[in-house]
């Protein structure tokens, strides 16, 4: 399993940007970026994904690098509705199914 | 509301009992995922399901089993149950069988094993 490393947790202001980073040494060619994150006492929600550009949604933002070794999501105005677990996910080939880390628990202050 | 509904949100049984967990995905989804959390192993696929065929299998025990029907709803089967099988268990349903794109989860089945 092509596998992502993240910060436990993090910390962030109300109404600041938030840089969640991850990083995946190991992607190969074909593996797509997925963001998900997971309120408390919730399912997990999709955020975003992308294979090597730049995306954006309503949500979030997806900043890939170049060598498409790391990512960051980033959150433009956290509010405290984005306190959650975040989930950087790869996702390989014609295999469809996710395989979650830890995530990264974000904080979010008033 | 997601779209995708679990049946029931709770459940309290005994060891060595079975019980049955009921997914209906989103509609328009073919493709049904389960996944098992509990508090010391995050998130844990456990098995995936596209329009009634078995397509791919993660940590799934020998005592569980699933099946998607023709209406495409699924079913998550535990048996001879164990403290350890205590936990949250989500549905997810997506379109696409061959991304990761756009899973939708429930709201999850709590299950607690006494």
């Amino acid at each position: 399993d092509a596998k992502t490393t993240q910060p436990n947790s993090m910390e962030s202001n109300e109404e600041e940007p938030v840089h969640l980073p991850c990083n995946h040494s190991t992607i190969s060619g074909t593996d797509y970026i997925h963001w998900y994150r997971q309120l408390p006492s919730q399912g997990p929600e999709y955020v975003i994904h992308g294979l090597t550009s730049n995306v954006n949604n309503r949500m979030a933002s997806l900043a890939i690098a170049e060598d498409r070794k790391s990512s960051t999501l980033i959150l433009h105005r956290a509010t405290l509705r984005d306190a959650a677990v975040y989930y950087c996910i790869l996702s390989w080939g014609s295999q469809g199914n996710l395989i979650f880390g830890k995530g990264t628990k974000l904080s979010v202050k008033p | 509301d997601s779209g995708v509904t679990q049946t029931p949100k709770h459940l309290i049984t005994a060891t060595g009992q079975r019980v049955t967990l009921r997914c209906s995905p989103r509609s328009g989804d073919l493709s049904v995922y389960w996944y098992q959390q509990s508090l010391d192993q995050g998130l844990q696929f456990l098995i995936q399901y596209y329009n009634g065929e078995e397509r791919a299998k993660g940590n799934i025990l020998e005592r569980f089993s699933a099946q998607q029907f023709p209406d495409l709803h699924s079913e998550l089967n535990l048996s001879s149950l164990e403290l350890g099988d205590s936990a949250l268990y989500f549905c997810a349903s997506s379109v696409d069988p061959t991304t990761g794109y756009g899973y939708t989860f429930g709201s999850g089945t709590r299950l607690t094993v006494v």
